[in-house]
C-alpha cells in the first residue's frame, strides 16, 4: 500500500520569499505523484504531476517539484511567494496497478504575509 | 466545458434523516470516486467506481452507500446520517488507466449533521 506524509500542517512565508512544502511518500512500486491546490471554498486543482519522465516537474503558477527516489520525496517549491498562493496544498501518490486510486497526505496550509 | 458538478453545495440536516449528494460529470470518464476531507486528515476515499454497475469500498465506507447506474452520475447516499459524518465531501472522476491516474474534482459539498 502507498502512503504520503506532508511535514508541516501550516507553513507561513513572507511575500517574495521561497515557498517549500514537503512531501514524502512510501510505495513498493514506482509511484505517480501529484500536487493539488485547494483555494478557499473551492475543489482541488492539479498543480503538477510526476509520471516517471523528467524528475523535475514544472506546474502552473510558477510551482515546481523534484522527484528524488533516494529520499522518497516530492517537495513543492516556488521561488517567490505571492499573496494569491495562500491555499491548502495536498500531495498524493498512485501506482499503475491501483485502478486510479489516489492516496493523499494530510495537507499543508500555506499562509503568505505581506 | 469539462465539469464535475455536485449538489447541494451546502447542507445542514439532522441525525437520521436520509440524504443524497449528487455527482455528475460530462467528461465520459469511467472512474468516479467520493472523498471526505477533514482537518489534518487530508482526503480519505469513501467509495469508488471503475465503471457502470461496478463499485467498491474505499478507506472509510461505513455509513455510506453509492450507486452507479449511469456513467455520468455517482450519487452518495447517507441513509442515517450521524454527527461524525459532518465533513466536506468531494466527488472526483478520472479516465480509467489513463493520464497516470489523474483525477478531476468537483467543487465540494459541505455537510453538517446536527
Amino acid at each position: 500500500a502507498q502512503s504520503v506524509t506532508q511535514l508541516g500542517s501550516h507553513v507561513s512565508v513572507s511575500e517574495g520569499a521561497l515557498v517549500l512544502l514537503r512531501c514524502n511518500y512510501s510505495s513498493s512500486v514506482p509511484p505517480y505523484l501529484f500536487w493539488y491546490v485547494q483555494y478557499p471554498n473551492q475543489g482541488l486543482q492539479l498543480l503538477l504531476k510526476y509520471t516517471s519522465a523528467a524528475t523535475l516537474v514544472k506546474g502552473i503558477n510558477g510551482f515546481e517539484a523534484e522527484f528524488k527516489k533516494s529520499e522518497t520525496s516530492f517537495h513543492l517549491t516556488k521561488p517567490s511567494a505571492h499573496m494569491s498562493d495562500a491555499a491548502e496544498y495536498f500531495c498524493a501518490v498512485s501506482v499503475w496497478n491501483a485502478g486510479n486510486m489516489l492516496t493523499f497526505g494530510g495537507g499543508t496550509r500555506l499562509m503568505v504575509k505581506p | 466545458e469539462a465539469q464535475v458538478t455536485q449538489n447541494p453545495r451546502y447542507l445542514i440536516t439532522v441525525t437520521g434523516k436520509k440524504l443524497t449528494v449528487t455527482c455528475s460529470q460530462n467528461m465520459n470518464h469511467e472512474y468516479m470516486s467520493w472523498y471526505r476531507q477533514d482537518p489534518g486528515l487530508g482526503l480519505r476515499q469513501i467509495y469508488y467506481s471503475m465503471n457502470v454497475e461496478v463499485t467498491d469500498k474505499g478507506d472509510v465506507p461505513e455509513g455510506y452507500k453509492v450507486s452507479r447506474k449511469e456513467k455520468r452520475n455517482f450519487p452518495l447516499i447517507l441513509e442515517s446520517p450521524s454527527p461524525n459524518q459532518t465533513s466536506l465531501y468531494f466527488c472526483a472522476t478520472g479516465s480509467a488507466g489513463g493520464s497516470y491516474n489523474e483525477q478531476f474534482f468537483g467543487p465540494g459539498t459541505r455537510l453538517t449533521v446536527l
